[in-house]
C-alpha cells in the first residue's frame, strides 16, 4: 500500500528565513511525486513535480529514495508562501491514483 | 481558458437522501479524477476515468458512491442514502490523459449532510 507522510500539520518562520516541509512516502515501487500548494481561498493546485527536477516559486524538492523522502525546500521564505501544502504520490501500476498527505499549513511572518 | 468547474458550491442535505454532483474538466482532457477531503486531511482519492469509463473506481468507499461520465466530458457523483460521514468537499480534477500528467483542480463541492 502507498502512503504518505508530512509529519508537520503547523510550520511558521519569518520572512527570509529558510523553509524545509517534510514529506516522507512508502511506496514498493518507482515513486511519481509532487508537491501541491492551495492559497487562501483558492482552490488547489500543482506546485512542483519531481521529474521535472525544476524550482517553481524559488521552491526544490528533492526525491531521496534510500531515505524515502520528497521535502519541499526553499531559502528566503516570502510572506506570499504563507499557505497549505500537499505532498502527493502517484501510482505508476495504476496511472491515475495519486495518494496525498494531510498537508502542512505555513505561515510566514512578517 | 475555464478551468475546472463545480456546482453545486455548497450542497446541504438530510441523511438518506440522494445527491448528485456535478464536474466540467477542463475541454480536451480525457482524464478526470474524483477525490473526498474530509476537514484536516488530504484528498483521498475515489474514482478515476479516462474517457467515459471508469479506469479505476477502488476508492469509492461502498455502493452508495457511483459516478459517471457518459459522453467522456461533464462527469456526475452520485451518492445514494447520504449518512452524515459522507460530509465533506469533494474535488474534481482533469488532465489531458492518463498517467502522472498534471491534474487541474476544480473549487470543490461542499457537502453537508444534516
Amino acid at each position: 500500500a502507498q502512503r504518505v507522510t508530512q509529519p508537520e500539520k503547523l510550520l511558521s518562520v519569518f520572512k527570509g528565513a529558510p523553509v524545509e516541509l517534510k514529506c516522507n512516502y512508502s511506496y514498493s515501487g518507482s515513486p511519481e511525486l509532487f508537491w501541491y500548494v492551495q492559497y487562501s481561498r483558492q482552490r488547489l493546485q500543482l506546485l512542483l513535480r519531481h521529474i521535472s527536477r525544476e524550482s517553481i516559486k524559488g521552491f526544490t524538492a528533492d526525491l531521496n529514495k534510500g531515505e524515502t523522502s520528497f521535502h519541499l525546500k526553499k531559502p528566503f521564505a516570502q510572506e506570499e508562501d504563507s499557505a497549505m501544502y500537499y505532498c502527493a504520490l502517484g501510482d505508476n501500476t495504476n496511472a491515475g491514483k495519486s495518494t496525498f498527505g494531510d498537508g502542512t499549513t505555513l505561515t510566514v511572518k512578517p | 481558458g475555464a478551468g475546472v468547474s463545480q456546482t453545486p458550491s455548497n450542497k446541504v442535505t438530510e441523511k438518506g437522501k440522494y445527491v448528485e454532483l456535478r464536474c466540467d474538466p477542463i475541454s480536451g482532457h480525457t482524464a478526470l479524477y474524483w477525490y473526498r477531503q474530509s476537514l484536516g486531511q488530504g484528498p483521498e482519492f475515489l474514482i478515476y476515468f479516462q474517457g467515459t469509463g471508469a479506469a479505476d473506481d477502488s476508492g469509492l468507499p461502498n455502493d452508495r458512491f457511483f459516478a459517471v461520465r457518459p459522453e467522456g466530458s461533464v462527469s456526475t457523483l452520485k451518492i445514494q442514502r447520504t449518512e452524515r460521514g459522507d460530509s465533506a468537499v469533494y474535488l474534481c480534477a482533469s488532465s489531458l490523459w492518463r498517467g502522472q500528467e498534471t491534474q487541474y483542480f476544480g473549487p470543490g463541492t461542499r457537502l453537508l449532510v444534516l
